[in-house]
């Protein structure tokens, strides 16, 4: 079982639409959750970290957090074209000195 | 504010040579982790840096090793390359702060070393 589990896609929205992009992980022991956005050829850049249950805000962007169904997920709000790019999931375990990436979800956004 | 860097961008190597890669943390971080991702993968944990010691360490064979400096940049040296190793190399810097007070190792990559073995 892989420990942070993403569909690798590719998901498809319209521009203007909500994209939801979905995280499972394994350890129950994890306690800093990450999306980060990486368009090809780029690095990853981090654009939420949630450490909570319940939602979080920032922008267009909302991450979800149920660490009894140990879930988590991000929602794209009003998708602009310029969102395409793959979404990783991460996880991070007690101590912070470990973080599992998921595969990725590729995200394209039709204009 | 200075951000993560990496050097070199890119690197060709044949199998069997070694390798050096470096990364400067980002001004006021002190924790540096290296992920190695394939294409079409996540980054895969190989180890982090702090204090100037490996402070945890994903599957990866001992001829994967690293240092930290003082000045927090790091280095990651692979031992007799072999093709497998042909990847994106990511450097990512953090602040460790207190046990048990978010934010916990929000880490921010550099643009990476984009590793070829021949």
């Amino acid at each position: 079982q892989k420990e942070v589990e993403q569909n690798s896609g590719p998901l498809s929205v319209p521009e203007g639409a909500i994209a939801s992009l979905n995280c499972t992980y394994s350890d129950r022991g994890s306690q800093s959750f990450f999306w980060y956005r990486q368009y090809s050829g780029k690095s990853p850049e981090l654009i939420m970290s949630i450490y909570s249950n319940g939602d979080k805000e920032d922008g267009r962007f909302t991450a979800q957090l149920n660490k009894a169904s140990q879930y988590v997920s991000l929602l794209i709000r009003d998708s602009q074209p310029s969102d395409s790019a793959t979404y990783l999931c991460a996880a991070g375990n007690t101590g912070g000195f470990k973080t599992i990436f998921g595969a990725g979800t590729r995200l394209f956004v039709k204009a | 504010e200075t951000g993560v860097t990496q050097s070199p961008t890119h690197l060709i190597k044949t199998r069997g040579q070694q390798v050096t890669l470096r990364c400067s943390s980002q001004s006021g971080h002190n924790t540096v982790s290296w992920y190695q991702q394939a294409l079409g993968q996540g980054p895969q944990f190989i180890f982090q840096y702090y204090r100037e010691e490996e402070n945890g360490r994903g599957n990866f064979p001992p001829r994967f090793s690293g240092l930290q400096f003082p000045n927090y940049s790091s280095e990651l040296n692979v031992n007799a390359l072999e093709l497998d190793d042909s990847a994106l190399y990511l450097c990512a810097s953090s602040l460790a702060g207190l046990a048990g007070v978010p934010p916990y190792n929000e880490q921010f990559f550099g643009p990476g070393t984009r590793l070829t073995v021949l």
